[in-house]
């Protein structure tokens, strides 16, 4: 059974940096066509992709929030960790992170259930 | 980036009922286009990947058409546990999520 999970400060101030890591199981990290994406959701709004990695390394960030962004992995821990400088309360929102796997299409199966970070001074 | 468009936004049917949403990519994404469903409080689950292959698991109500830059999500007889928001996904290039339709109840 695949299962992700989610973990990190529940609560950061404006301006510090966001460091949550995704804890995987069920599938190893250095499988050619699995890698671990991250996607966000602010309350009450849409889903928005935020950056992926996969086992070669290959890293993809969105191209708004890219200077922002960093993913890595370690493979012997089965964990990816996402940083986000800089944040701001605009950035409150349920991160996910999802198996992202790599078929016809990238896409994202299963998901985690989700760490919801507040941004507030 | 691509912009991902979805029609409508909301919609409101009842059980039995032939539902149909629609995906539009602002330039052509071949078909690259997957399919989530998304409960209150939960995470989003796949429905459907490369435009129209059904999940494993998912019922055979729902399916997938559609290339390039126009795609449809139909479910050919709405039960009440498919009351849930939408989301079309495009990976042609990077990765951008529609806005969602929310199907409730009539």
């Amino acid at each position: 059974q695949v299962t992700l999970k989610e973990s990190g400060p529940v609560l950061v101030k404006p301006t510090e940096t966001l460091t949550l890591t995704c804890t995987v199981s069920g599938f190893s990290l250095s499988n050619a066509r699995m890698g671990v994406s991250w996607i966000r959701q602010p309350p009450g709004k849409a889903l928005e992709w935020l950056a992926h990695i996969f086992s070669n390394d290959e890293k993809s960030y969105s191209t708004s929030l890219k200077s922002r962004l960093t993913i890595s992995k370690d493979t012997s821990k089965s964990q990816v960790v996402l940083t986000m400088t800089n944040m701001d309360p605009v950035d409150t929102a349920t991160y996910y992170c999802a198996r992202a796997f790599r078929g016809p299409t990238i896409w994202f199966d299963p998901w985690g259930q989700g760490t919801l970070v507040t941004v507030s001074s | 980036d691509i912009q991902m468009t979805q029609s409508p936004s909301s919609l409101s049917a009842s059980v039995g009922d032939r539902v149909t949403i629609t995906c539009r990519a602002s330039q052509s994404i071949s078909s690259y286009l997957n399919w989530y469903q998304q409960k209150p409080g939960k995470a989003p689950k796949l429905l459907i990947y490369a435009a129209s292959s059904l999940q494993s698991g998912v019922p055979s109500r729902f399916s997938g058409s559609g290339s390039g830059t126009d795609f449809t999500l139909t479910i050919s007889s709405l039960q009440p546990e498919d009351f849930a928001t939408y989301y079309c996904q495009q990976s042609y290039s990077t990765n951008t999520f529609g806005p969602g339709t929310k199907v409730d109840i009539k």
